[in-house]
């Protein structure tokens, strides 16, 4: 139980172009919906939690127009990077948590996204 | 503030050989506290996890075991395999997760 998944697991971009992450609870309602970013053979990097009907709120230092978040329902959240850069070339994870289990997350398996 | 601290990587070891990643924390509460693996490509898997002091977490041979005293929860395994080969990240949740900085570990025959 308690799957997540990410999809794409790859993207390839253009810059200037815009990409769309789906982030899926398979099995279960997530009440919240996290996402991170990592670098290369480094941490996780929490970016924005989202509540299913609110607004992310945003970590310190990231973009909200640049990261766009939405989480419509209780088993999917998305993550919209607008604007591509190369410098936001990245392994992007979302994991997902319910309120009777609210300290564990459950990860996706990432989206590895290269902006050209 | 909350963190946490694990040792540098990377850590090559013999098959069969016993293996310790250490890890601690800093906390302004009491922490729920993880171990999560990420194989090559892929997200975080739950390894094991404590909620309370001495509480011993345990899966598929790895053990950590949270010590308040010494604010740690160091992740122990007897006997590693090549397939333990992986990232291994220490975590913890106070109200949201802290990371790790994540020890790679390379288990050779």
């Amino acid at each position: 139980g308690a799957v997540v998944s990410q999809h794409p697991s790859w993207v390839i971009c253009k810059s200037g172009t815009s990409v769309k992450i789906e982030c899926r609870s398979l099995d279960f309602q997530a009440t919240t919906m996290f996402w991170y970013r990592q670098f290369p053979k480094q941490s996780l990097m929490l970016m924005a939690t989202s509540n299913e009907g609110s607004k992310a709120t945003y970590e310190q230092g990231v973009e909200k127009d640049k990261f766009l978040i939405n989480h419509a329902s209780l088993t999917l959240s998305t993550l919209t990077v607008t604007s591509a850069h190369p410098e936001d070339s990245s392994f992007y994870i979302c994991s997902a948590s319910f309120a009777s289990l609210y300290n564990e997350q459950f990860f996706g398996p990432g989206t590895r996204l290269t902006v050209l | 503030g909350n963190s946490v601290t694990q040792m540098e990587g990377p850590v090559t070891l013999s098959e069969e050989a016993f293996l310790t990643i250490n890890c601690t924390y800093t906390a302004t509460g009491y922490p729920s506290l993880f171990w999560y693996v990420q194989y090559p490509g892929e997200g975080l898997q739950l390894l094991l996890k404590a909620t309370k002091a001495d509480d011993k977490g345990s899966n598929k041979g790895f053990e950590a075991t949270y010590r308040k005293e010494t604010t740690s929860f160091h992740l122990e395994k007897g006997s590693v395999q090549v397939s333990d080969s992986a990232v291994y990240f220490c975590a913890l949740n106070y109200g949201q997760f802290y990371f790790g900085t994540g020890t790679s570990l390379t288990v050779i025959p």
